[in-house]
């Protein structure tokens, strides 16, 4: 069945610098890649996604990179900032259902 | 649209009561997902339906569990008896094929004493 594997799964980076966060999947035929980020005892909220045709996408600061010949994106934070700070969770969809399947989820923390 | 509104935002509850937490997705989305959070486990899906029929129950953790969708605006997931180890966050998130991804609820927090 589809995998998805998330990393690092903890990340700290200073404010103003970058921040990458990877996934990789198993399923060749996913087609749409959602980013969710969850505030500490809030609902993941879906911050930006990509379909497979396209490679890059991106919003103010944040981007997302899919590379489909090595089934895996990426999540670029630029300029961050303290209210960075939460869990972000990569999926794709399980083809042939309607589900996705999560990452294990990525821990950022911006320093002041 | 209010997104997807569940209820209660808390319960705490004995052990061995019944607990039914309850979820009103999108109108018009026709997936709803029921999921749990634990720190240890993570996001973990129980049981999804669409069109109201429910697809795949495999996470649904033993039959003290169950999940009905009666018509297209209402969910329920029920826990009988609840357990200490049930205590979770649960989520409930709907969607449908033309947006993709999901909409979370702002989840139940569950606690059995």
């Amino acid at each position: 069945g589809e995998n998805v594997e998330q990393h690092p799964s903890t990340l700290s980076v200073q404010e103003g610098d970058s921040a990458v966060i990877k996934c990789t999947y198993s399923d060749s035929a996913s087609n749409y890649f959602p980013w969710y980020k969850q505030e500490l005892g809030k609902r993941p909220q879906l911050i930006i996604d990509i379909r497979s045709n396209v490679g890059e996408k991106k919003d103010q600061r944040i981007a997302v990179t899919l590379n489909k010949t090595a089934k895996h994106f990426s999540l670029h934070i630029t300029e961050t900032q303290p209210e960075d700070s939460a869990v972000y969770f990569c999926a794709a969809p399980s083809s042939g259902t309607y589900k996705y399947i999560f990452g294990t989820g990525t821990r950022l923390k911006v320093l002041a | 649209d209010a997104g997807v509104i569940q209820s209660p935002r808390h319960e705490v509850t004995e052990m061995g009561q019944e607990v039914t937490l309850r979820c009103k997705p999108i109108s018009g989305h026709n997936s709803l997902f029921w999921y749990r959070q634990t720190m240890m486990r993570g996001l973990e899906l129980l049981i999804y339906f669409n069109n109201n029929v429910p697809i795949d129950d495999s996470g649904m953790p033993e039959d003290r569990f169950s999940a009905k969708m009666p018509n297209a605006s209402f969910s329920t997931l029920k826990i009988q008896p609840s357990e200490p180890r049930d205590s979770a966050v649960y989520f409930c998130a709907s969607s449908s094929v033309t947006t993709g991804g999901y909409t979370f609820g702002s989840g139940t927090r569950l606690t059995v004493v």
